[in-house]
């Protein structure tokens, strides 16, 4: 157990809708990141948040926004949803801003299906 | 052409056989190389990191890094039924806050 948690587990929806992923950091840690893992592209960074504040960014859409919350947990909005976007989306936490190799724990995901 | 490149497998191998996984990348700024076990339905987990090239010993694993040839390799010696999982390899540009992962090769020992 890395300490990272997310949820829901599961999560079904139509195309077109909005969902929200939501991910609580290790204890301790400041940054948040957020990454999809598709068969097609494998695992891609989105989106980095540190204490609050956005940090780095990935491949992230339009359509997908992230906020980082004053009790550093993290919620991933996914809109006007698309076949496509059926994945597993991972977070992750580390303690500092920048990233270190070995500091850096992953979430056991949330998958998403859009039919 | 992607900047990380991992042959997805599937690979299959019996028990107690040597595995070799292997990543090319194309940018030669990548400068920290990682290894990261996923099991079926679980989050990645780091196996083993470096940042220079040669060989990094842990146990079972040992992991390469070719600078010169942008080659990184990860060997799991007599390998174990409970090492059957995606081995994915990542990699970070100097200076760069982002993971660039390969696809991942699925592995699975057989009893």
């Amino acid at each position: 157990d890395s300490g990272v948690t997310q949820t829901p587990k599961h999560l079904i929806t139509a195309t077109g809708q909005r969902v929200t992923l939501r991910c609580s950091p290790r204890s301790g840690d400041l940054s948040v990141y957020w990454y999809q893992q598709s068969l097609d592209q494998g695992l891609q960074f989105l989106i980095q948040y540190y204490n609050g504040e956005e940090r780095a960014k990935g491949n992230i859409l339009e359509r997908f926004s992230a906020q980082q919350f004053p009790d550093l947990h993290s919620e991933l909005n996914l809109s006007s949803l698309e076949l496509g976007d059926s994945a597993l989306y991972f977070c992750a936490s580390s303690p500092r801003p920048k990233l270190v190799t070995n500091e850096q724990y992953f979430g056991p995901g949330t998958r998403l299906t859009v039919t | 052409q992607k900047e990380v490149e991992q042959d997805p497998g599937p690979l299959s191998v019996p028990e107690g056989a040597i595995v070799s996984l292997n990543c090319t990348y194309s940018n030669s700024a990548f400068q920290y190389f990682m290894w990261y076990r996923q099991y079926s339905r679980k989050g990645p987990e780091l196996l083993m990191y470096t940042y220079s090239s040669g060989n990094k010993e842990d146990g079972r694993f040992t992991a390469q890094v070719d600078k010169s040839s942008k080659y990184i390799s990860l060997f799991i010696r007599d390998s174990q039924p409970s090492d059957s999982a995606t081995y994915l390899c990542a990699m970070i540009k100097g200076g760069s806050e982002k993971l660039v992962f390969g696809k991942g090769t699925k592995l699975t020992v057989n009893p």
